[in-house]
C-alpha cells in the first residue's frame, strides 16, 4: 500500500527564512503526491499536485515542491515565510488504482512562523 | 460561490443520539467522499460515491451510513452515537480521471 510520512510534526521558522517540510513517500509505482494546507478552523485547501509531468512543481502562495524518485521525497519548501503561512501542511499519496481514487494522508506538520 | 459545503459546521450532541451531516458540491464532480479527522489531526477516508454508488468504505462501523441523492450530494448519518465519535468530518469531492479532491469546511461533531 502506498504512505507518506512527515518527518516533524512541527516547525518553526522566522518570518521571512526559509520553509522547508519533509514528505517522504512509499510506492511501487509513480505515485501522485500532493501537499494541502489547513487553516485553523478550516477545510483543506490544495497547494500543489506532482502528476509525473515536471518533477519541480509550483503551486500556490510562493510554495513549491520537487519530485525526488532517488530519495523518495517530495519535500514542501518556501524561500521566505510569512506571517499567514501559520498553518497546518499535509502530504498525500494517491495510488489512483483499481483501489479507488482516495488519498491516503501523512500525519500532518504544524507550521509556526516567527517575528 | 462555496464549492463544497457541509452542513451543520458545528455539531454538539449526546451518547447515543442519531445525527446527520449533509455535503452538497457545485463542480459538477461526480465522485465523492467522506473523511475523519481525529483529535490528532490524523485524516482518514471513510466512504468514496461515484455517480452514486458505493466505491470505497473503510471499514466504518455500521453504525455509518452514507447516502448519496444524486451526484451532487452525499450525507452522512450516524446512529447510536459515541464518545469516540467526535471529531472533525470533512466532506470532498473529485471529477472521475482526475487524482486531487476539493474539501468543504468540515463539520466539528462533538459527543458529550
Amino acid at each position: 500500500a502506498q504512505s507518506v510520512t512527515q518527518l516533524g510534526s512541527h516547525v518553526s521558522v522566522s518570518e521571512g527564512a526559509l520553509v522547508l517540510l519533509r514528505c517522504n513517500y512509499s510506492s511501487s509505482v509513480p505515485p501522485y503526491l500532493f501537499w494541502y494546507v489547513q487553516y485553523p478552523n478550516q477545510g483543506l485547501q490544495l497547494l500543489l499536485k506532482y502528476t509525473s509531468a515536471a518533477t519541480l512543481v509550483k503551486g500556490i502562495n510562493g510554495f513549491e515542491a520537487e519530485f525526488k524518485k532517488s530519495e523518495t521525497s517530495f519535500h514542501l519548501t518556501k524561500p521566505s515565510a510569512h506571517m499567514s503561512d501559520a498553518a497546518e501542511y499535509f502530504c498525500a499519496v494517491n495510488p489512483f488504482t483499481g483501489g479507488g481514487n482516495k488519498l491516503t494522508f501523512g500525519t500532518g506538520t504544524q507550521l509556526k512562523v516567527e517575528l | 460561490d462555496t464549492a463544497v459545503s457541509q452542513t451543520p459546521k458545528y455539531l454538539v450532541t449526546q451518547m447515543g443520539n442519531d445525527k446527520s451531516i449533509k455535503c452538497e458540491q457545485n463542480l459538477g464532480h461526480d465522485t465523492m467522499y467522506w473523511y475523519k479527522q481525529d483529535s490528532k489531526k490524523f485524516l482518514k477516508i471513510m466512504f468514496s460515491y461515484n455517480n452514486k454508488e458505493l466505491i470505497i468504505n473503510e471499514t466504518v462501523p455500521n453504525r455509518f451510513s452514507p447516502k448519496s441523492p444524486d451526484k451532487a450530494h452525499l450525507n452522512l448519518h450516524i446512529n447510536s452515537l459515541e464518545l469516540g465519535d467526535s471529531a472533525v468530518y470533512f466532506c470532498a469531492s473529485s471529477r472521475s480521471g482526475e487524482t486531487e479532491a476539493f474539501f468543504g469546511q468540515g463539520t466539528r461533531l462533538t459527543v458529550v
